[in-house]
């Protein structure tokens, strides 16, 4: 079967650096997406990645090592704002989205 | 309006109840999605149009219909719901279905089944 596995709920401090892991057994791959989700609001895009490696944008990095199956959200400096859940979710061989649980990221002062 | 609105936003029904949920994207996409999701779990795919053609059902129960009307337009209509249906139903749309395209959400319809 098909599967992604994310925490479901991590803390970290305000300005600090956390990472959310996600790891994936699929029918193919043909991509891996963040989204971010506050609470009663819709998912957002955060980022896609194909191939190997990190990609940053501002704040937020996102890794990916598709041999281990596997790819990391990094949030930097972080804001009361990112309080928020993390969607991981891997493109299959038929280009429908296959989501992990979430995991809600707790930020405290 | 811009991006992908939902209507209504919140819907408390009984079980003999026919209701319906509405999307409506301003985005100029041709793929339209129907999501499910409950607390703690993944979210679930139920069903996708693309360019108003219905091509996939997640093997839905058929208290669910989607309906396509146009590439702007989605609904879901409701009838003899179960409690466990209970969730957050959110709809996105992306440029077309079977390819890597972002998929767009909306804020989604809190729906609560007595």
């Amino acid at each position: 079967g098909q599967n992604i596995d994310q925490p479901t709920e991590m803390t970290a401090t305000e300005g600090a650096i956390v990472q959310i892991n996600c790891t994936y057994q699929t029918s193919g791959f043909n991509g891996l997406f963040w989204y971010q989700q506050h609470a009663g609001e819709a998912p957002t895009f955060l980022s896609y990645n194909v191939l190997d490696g990190l990609e940053e944008k501002g704040r937020f990095s996102s890794f990916l090592s598709r041999s281990k199956g596997y790819s990391y959200l990094l949030l930097k400096e972080l804001q009361m704002k990112d309080s928020a859940s993390y969607l991981c979710a891997v493109m299959d061989s038929n280009y429908q989205l296959i989501w992990g649980a979430g995991t809600k990221l707790i930020i405290k002062p | 309006e811009t991006g992908v609105t939902q209507t209504p936003r919140h819907l408390v029904m009984g079980m003999t109840n026919k209701k319906s949920l509405k999307c409506e994207q301003h985005l100029g996409h041709n793929a339209m999605y129907w999501y499910k999701q409950s607390a703690k779990k993944p979210l679930e795919l139920m069903f996708v149009y693309n360019f108003k053609e219905q091509t996939e059902n997640n093997s839905v129960p058929s208290r669910f219909s989607p309906e396509c009307p146009n590439s702007s337009h989605l609904f879901l209509h409701l009838h003899t719901l179960q409690p466990e249906d209970s969730a957050l139903y959110l709809c996105a749309s992306s440029q077309e279905a079977g390819e890597y395209n972002e998929q767009f959400f909306g804020p989604g319809t809190r729906l609560t089944v007595l």
